[in-house]
């Protein structure tokens, strides 16, 4: 069965730009988290989303916007790119629909963004 | 506020040996822990998971040990392969709202030397 896809893999933006990214988890996982991570800092949370309802979000500005699809397809959008936003994006998708239980997220390979 | 730590940034093993990796975490609100192995270019891959209930998990040469008064759990992976090299991750879970999301240590670069 598919796995989580991600697209593009890689893109290069400059300041001020805005970027969209795309994810489609595996068939029949509603859940859809993202991810930023950058070298030191491991991967930290950016926002998940269930049934088109953004259920959590993590400590990022509000240039970060995401939202989810019908078909349980996801984007996420940077807008007034910064050079500090330069990092891997990673979706990840879950069959969990509640909260209990290990949360096992499945990974895409990311969208590897560079801010010049 | 790092909540979740893994302090050493790198570590080198002979192939056949026993590989341990440590996280540390702050939160005594963190139910499920949770390993992840990553290769360059691709995502994350789960490896095993404990609940805060227990203290040890294992899957075949992976085990996790927790240590609730210290806050403290560790992977072993025994015996260790050259295919086990890559960067591992400890995530943390909470309960609630916090469920919802992963909390990740900076990861561990595991190199597994023949």
């Amino acid at each position: 069965k598919a796995g989580v896809t991600q697209t593009p893999r890689y893109l290069i933006k400059t300041r001020g730009q805005q970027v969209t990214l795309s994810c489609s988890p595996i068939s029949g996982h509603r859940s859809v988290s993202w991810y930023q991570q950058t070298p030191g800092q491991g991967l930290q949370f950016l926002f998940e989303y269930f049934s088109e309802t953004q259920r959590n979000k993590g400590n990022f500005p509000g240039r970060f916007s995401g939202r989810q699809f019908s078909n349980s397809r996801s984007e996420m959008n940077v807008s007034t790119l910064e050079l500090g936003d330069s990092a891997l994006y990673l979706c990840a998708s879950s069959l969990r629909t509640g909260t209990t239980g290990a949360n096992v997220l499945t990974f895409g390979a990311g969208s590897r963004l560079t801010v010049l | 506020d790092q909540q979740v730590k893994q302090n050493s940034p790198s570590l080198s093993v002979q192939e056949g040996r026993i590989s341990i990796l440590n996280c540390d975490y702050t939160n005594s609100m963190f139910d499920y822990f949770l390993w992840y192995k990553k290769y360059p270019a691709e995502g994350p891959t789960f490896l095993i998971s404990i609940s805060s209930i227990k203290d040890k998990n294992e899957d075949g040469r992976f085990t996790v040990f927790l240590n609730k008064s210290a806050k403290h759990l560790s992977l072993h992976i025994v015996p260790s392969q050259p295919g086990d090299s890559a960067v591992y991750f400890c995530a943390a879970s909470g309960i609630g709202q916090g469920a919802q999301k992963l909390v990740f240590g900076q990861g561990t670069r595991l190199t597994i030397n023949p």
